[in-house]
């Protein structure tokens, strides 16, 4: 069965504490995305990798740090440098190259801070 | 960047056709997209057209396009109370998605 699975569902960070979100693929898709949404906003870029050992900033990179060491697998870290990491973390994953950028994505992490 | 624009709210009766509506900015935008997403999950592909169509029809979705004016809209026929939740409209530039902020629909009988 194909897709996109995160883990866990809720994850909860005590002030100072870095946090992984996981993230893995089966789809064979060569591009992954991190996103974060908030009430009533749209979903805003974290980070994205575009072929394995490769990564980039996205919009709101700041406070949080990424890996692709394998196809498969893009975790998120949260680091205690993001002061409001409050919201719902939604991993995505296309194929990759043109034309072929349709992104699907995950059930979601949501992490709250206690 | 890209901007894109939605209306936040839009009520329905079971039955009837919903329209939600999305405009952007920049006119390089390849593809389209409109995923939804229902409480507390993830985002579904709904259906998605290409730049150079102005018209793509799904079953009871319909998608048009009109690239003068940078409107997309989404037209659901028959409404259905399954159909409630958020629908956000997304648009492609290279590789990146812009997402409107989200349109909730909600079905009443």
């Amino acid at each position: 069965d194909g897709g996109i699975t995160q883990s866990p569902k809720y994850l909860f960070r005590k002030e100072g504490q870095n946090v992984t979100l996981s993230c893995e693929q089966n789809l064979n898709h060569d591009a992954m995305y991190w996103y974060r949404q908030d009430p009533g906003q749209g979903l805003r870029l974290i980070y994205y990798s575009q072929i394995v050992n490769d990564f980039q900033k996205g919009d709101i990179a700041e406070g949080y740090s990424v890996s692709r060491e394998k196809k498969e697998s893009f975790p998120l870290t949260v680091t205690s440098a993001q002061k409001n990491p409050t919201a719902f973390y939604l991993c995505a994953s296309s194929i990759g190259g043109q034309g072929q950028e349709t992104q699907y994505f995950g059930p979601g992490t949501r992490l709250l801070v206690l | 960047g890209e901007d894109v624009e939605q209306s936040l709210f839009l009520s329905v009766r079971e039955g009837d056709s919903s329209v939600i509506n999305c405009t952007y900015t920049d006119s390089s935008s390849t593809y389209l997209y409109w995923y939804k997403q229902e409480p507390g999950a993830g985002l579904q592909l709904l259906t998605y057209i290409f730049s150079n169509m102005d018209m793509k029809q799904d079953q009871r979705l319909t998608v048009l396009l009109n690239k003068k004016d940078k409107h997309l809209s989404l037209r659901i026929a028959d409404t259905q109370t399954g159909d409630s939740a958020i629908y956000f409209c997304a648009v492609l530039n290279d590789y990146k998605l812009s997402f409107g902020a989200g349109t909730t629909v909600t079905v009443r009988a």
